[in-house]
């Protein structure tokens, strides 16, 4: 299947400062990425959705301001975590979409995870 | 809005016992229907899907059926080893909407 890959894959920062974190479609372009949060032991929470060339969509209840997406080529989304906190700890993943006819399809990175100090 | 419920787990199996892990779904239209799977501190992979009525995705001895009269999607596998162990996650996606809707997940565990 499709390569989706996450940088980095394991990040620790001091509280106030701010990560960014680099999704990318190794093997086919994606209009569509998707960023999601998991906490331990639970599902995937969507957090935006990223568009190439035009602004993220993002979730009831997700900071624009905090977490700030940018899509700039068909192979690369960015989140940026800005002035994190202690509570922004957590895994991060990213998705690719890929279409193919009228089929698609979402391709997972292998996730971040973000430790908040 | 559309929704998918996933067995509690869990689910504890001895090697090369059969698997079963249980899905349903509620959904508007005609969804395509997906098998991820995580490993421990990895990301999610695309285990299997199905787009249609009566499809069956296969993958690595799991398979899964899309069956339209009971919304269900039911994942299983004849000889589970323990190196599937992990969370397995139900998910849908509505055509159109393009956002994968997750159950909770269920973890497998298999021991030797």
């Amino acid at each position: 299947g499709a390569v989706v890959s996450q940088h980095p894959s394991r990040v620790i920062c001091k509280s106030g400062t701010s990560v960014k974190i680099e999704c990318r479609s190794l093997d086919f372009q994606a209009t569509t990425m998707f960023w999601y949060r998991q906490f331990p032991k639970q599902s995937l929470m969507l957090m935006a959705t990223s568009n190439e060339g035009s602004k993220a969509t993002y979730e009831q209840g997700v900071e624009k301001d905090k977490f700030l997406i940018n899509h700039a080529s068909l192979t690369l989304s960015t989140l940026t975590v800005t002035s994190a906190h202690p509570e922004d700890s957590s895994f991060y993943i990213c998705s690719a979409r890929e279409l193919r006819g009228t089929q698609e399809t979402q391709y997972f990175g292998p996730g971040t995870r973000l430790l908040v100090l | 809005g559309d929704s998918v419920t996933q067995m509690e787990g869990p689910v504890t199996l001895s090697e090369e016992a059969f698997l079963t892990i249980n899905c349903t779904y509620t959904a508007t239209g005609y969804p395509s229907l997906f098998w991820y799977v995580q490993y421990p501190g990895e990301g999610l992979q695309l285990l299997l899907k199905a787009t249609k009525a009566d499809d069956k995705g296969s993958n690595k001895g799991f398979e899964a059926t899309y069956r339209k009269e009971t919304t269900s999607f039911h994942l299983e596998k004849g000889s589970v080893q323990v190196s599937d162990s992990a969370v397995y996650f139900c998910a849908l996606m509505n055509t159109g909407f393009q956002k994968l809707v997750f159950g909770t997940g269920t973890r497998l565990l298999v021991s030797p």
